[in-house]
Parts: structure tokens; C-alpha cells; sequence
């Protein structure tokens, strides 16, 4: 079993409109985890941290549930330029990357 | 934020030889670096874990013989692709972490290596 699982998506929707992705991770002890935005053939770049009592940062609010083991990533009022694949990361001494899900925001 | 500088960004390299990738943190001390690799369309393959001054750990299927890699300082990592075939063709990217086993890492800009 892969240490992190995403639905790779691709989720396509109009803008405005609201999505949300789901991350499960198989490592009971991780210890933090976060969400990466990657655009294509660049870098990841850190999105926001995810805490166990949920976090908002603008659009975007992440969610953790330690119990069934997944995170979640909600984005409202999507805008043409949230469109790329977000990664989600866990770490248990060392960071293991989902596969991503791609998310295309349209006219 | 930190800063990761990945070099180079783009080479291509003839069968056979050897490509040396640098990565460096600019404005801290990275303690653990990490390096991955990422075929199109694929994830980030999680390739080996370093830290300054000690051998680096190498997940299952990644050969350290042909991927060596070198963190002689707690600002300086290397990975050197040896005897470089077309299917090591792929992006390479690093990231770098600090001493606190919490905080994200940080990403070089990765590069893409081909191998002709």
C-alpha cells in the first residue's frame, strides 16, 4: 500500500465554483502534513500546513482527521490561475508525496 | 521563505556519462536534504534521504551505486547520476529541510535531465 493516496483527477470546474480534494495516508504516526501546489514541469511549492484543528488561509482551508486518516483540502471560489496539481505531503521523518490531483479551472 | 538553489535547471547528457546535480540552502541549515525524482505524469518518487555529514539512506529499488549523493556541508548537497542511461531521463528535484523534524521543506527548482 502507497504511503500517501490521492484521486488523480482531473477535477474540472467552472470558476467560482467550489472543490474539494482528499488525501488518505497509511502511517498512523505521521507527524505533519501539508499541501503543495505543483504547476506544470515546476518546482512544488508549499501551500499551507494542515493542523489538526482545521486552518483557513483565504480560499483555501485545510482539514486533518487523525482517526480515518486523511486530509483535506477545500477551495472556494476557484479562480483560473488555482488551476494545477496539488500534491499532498506526509511526514513521518521523512516527506512522502501523493501522486497529485490535478484541478482545472475553466471560463 | 528559505530559499533552495537546484543546478542546473536543464542538461542533457550523452549515454554513458556522468551529470553531477547541486543543490544548495541559501538562507539556512539544512540538516536533511532529500532528493526525488519525477516522471511525466507521475508523482515524486522519493529516491533517498541525506544528512550533513553522515551516508545517505536510499529507498527500496534506488541504487546507490548508480545515484551517488554527497551532503559534505549543512548547506550543500549533490546527486551524481553515474554511467547515465536514456530511462534516468526524468526530473530531479531536491528539498531541504532544517532542524526542526516539523517544518516543510523547501524545494529546489529541479532539473530536467536528458539523456541522449
Amino acid at each position: 500500500r502507497k504511503e500517501v493516496e490521492q484521486d488523480p483527477g482531473p477535477f474540472n470546474v467552472p470558476e467560482g465554483a467550489t472543490v474539494a480534494f482528499n488525501c488518505t495516508y497509511s502511517n498512523s504516526a505521521s507527524q505533519s502534513f501539508f499541501w503543495y501546489r505543483q504547476d506544470c514541469r515546476k518546482e512544488p511549492k508549499l501551500l499551507m500546513s494542515v493542523y489538526s484543528s482545521g486552518n483557513e488561509d483565504g480560499r483555501f482551508t485545510a482539514q486533518l482527521n487523525r482517526a480515518s486518516q486523511y486530509i483535506s483540502l477545500l477551495i472556494r471560489d476557484s479562480k483560473l490561475s488555482d488551476s494545477a496539481t496539488y500534491l499532498c505531503v506526509v511526514n513521518f521523518n521523512k516527506f512522502y508525496f501523493g501522486s497529485g490531483t490535478k484541478l482545472n479551472v475553466k471560463p | 521563505g528559505a530559499v533552495v538553489s537546484q543546478h542546473p535547471s536543464r542538461v542533457i547528457c550523452k549515454s554513458g556519462t556522468s551529470v553531477k546535480i547541486e543543490c544548495r540552502s541559501l538562507d539556512f541549515q539544512a540538516t536533511t536534504m532529500f532528493w526525488y525524482r519525477q516522471f511525466p505524469k507521475q508523482s515524486l518518487m522519493l529516491m533517498a534521504t541525506s544528512n550533513e555529514g553522515s551516508k545517505a539512506t536510499y529507498e527500496q529499488g534506488v541504487e546507490k551505486d548508480k545515484f551517488l549523493i554527497n551532503h559534505a556541508s549543512l548547506t550543500l548537497s549533490t546527486l551524481t547520476v553515474t554511467s547515465a542511461h536514456p530511462e534516468d531521463s526524468s526530473f530531479y528535484i531536491c528539498s531541504a529541510r532544517g532542524g526542526n523534524e516539523v517544518t516543510e521543506a523547501f524545494f529546489g527548482q529541479g532539473t530536467r535531465l536528458t539523456v541522449v
